[in-house]
């Protein structure tokens, strides 16, 4: 069955230091692998996907993402964070019928 | 120009009592999903519609009624509320199979008392 764990619940970070956001997946074909973003009071954005080609991802503000089949992950990743990317993250992996499966989460704070 | 809006953005209400939440998207899209996120933020989805046929129905109560009166809308409506039905629901769309992405609207938070 499909699945996406995030084991990182809360991270903390200073602003302008670098961000790595762990997701791990279970899937049994090759997976569709998405991250998303939620500001407080917000619904989820698009951070950037992963269909297939090129393992290394860009997105919008300056994430990325790799995706490594051999510890299937999908790692989200800023080299240098700002305040405004305080937020909660969200990883997913499309299932059939494009049913998405999410992880539980992980709450970033920025601190000055 | 919002591509997948909802209203309200809230709704409180009392138990027992009947409530509906709209959708709509303008993206021209396929498909449309129902998704609950509980108080812990984990998002679980509820129903999926493609081309108003539904598709995905997970394990919800009977009282959770989606509507699709045509592709670019997704309704839900939700009878004899209970306190445990307090949530923030999301509408989302994407296109039809293939797994694209899925654009998301700003929630709406409900709150049952």
């Amino acid at each position: 069955a499909q699945s996406v764990t995030q084991p990182d619940i809360h991270i903390t970070v200073s602003e302008g230091a670098s961000l790595e956001l762990r997701c791990n997946y279970s899937y049994g074909a090759t997976p569709y692998l998405f991250w998303y973003v939620q500001s407080p009071g917000q619904g989820l954005q698009l951070l950037l996907k992963y269909f297939s080609g090129d393992t290394l991802v860009q997105g919008i503000k300056g994430f990325e993402a790799e995706f490594k089949r051999s510890q299937s992950s999908f790692n989200l990743r800023k080299p240098s964070v700002h305040w405004s990317d305080a937020a909660e993250y969200f990883c997913a992996v499309a299932g059939t019928g494009n049913q998405f499966y999410f992880g539980t989460g992980t709450s970033l704070t920025v601190i000055p | 120009d919002t591509a997948v809006s909802q209203t309200p953005k809230y709704l409180v209400t009392q138990m027992g009592n009947d409530k509906s939440i709209k959708c709509e998207q303008n993206l021209g899209h396929d498909t449309m999903y129902w998704y609950k996120q509980d108080s812990k933020k984990f998002l679980k989805i509820m129903f999926s519609y493609n081309n108003k046929e539904l598709i995905i129905n997970e394990t919800v109560p009977n009282r959770f009624s989606p509507k699709s009166p045509d592709k670019a809308h997704l309704n839900l409506h939700i009878n004899s509320l209970e306190l445990g039905d307090s949530a923030v629901y999301f509408c989302a769309s994407s296109r039809q199979g293939g797994n694209y992405e899925q654009y998301f609207g700003p929630g709406t938070r409900l709150t049952v008392t």
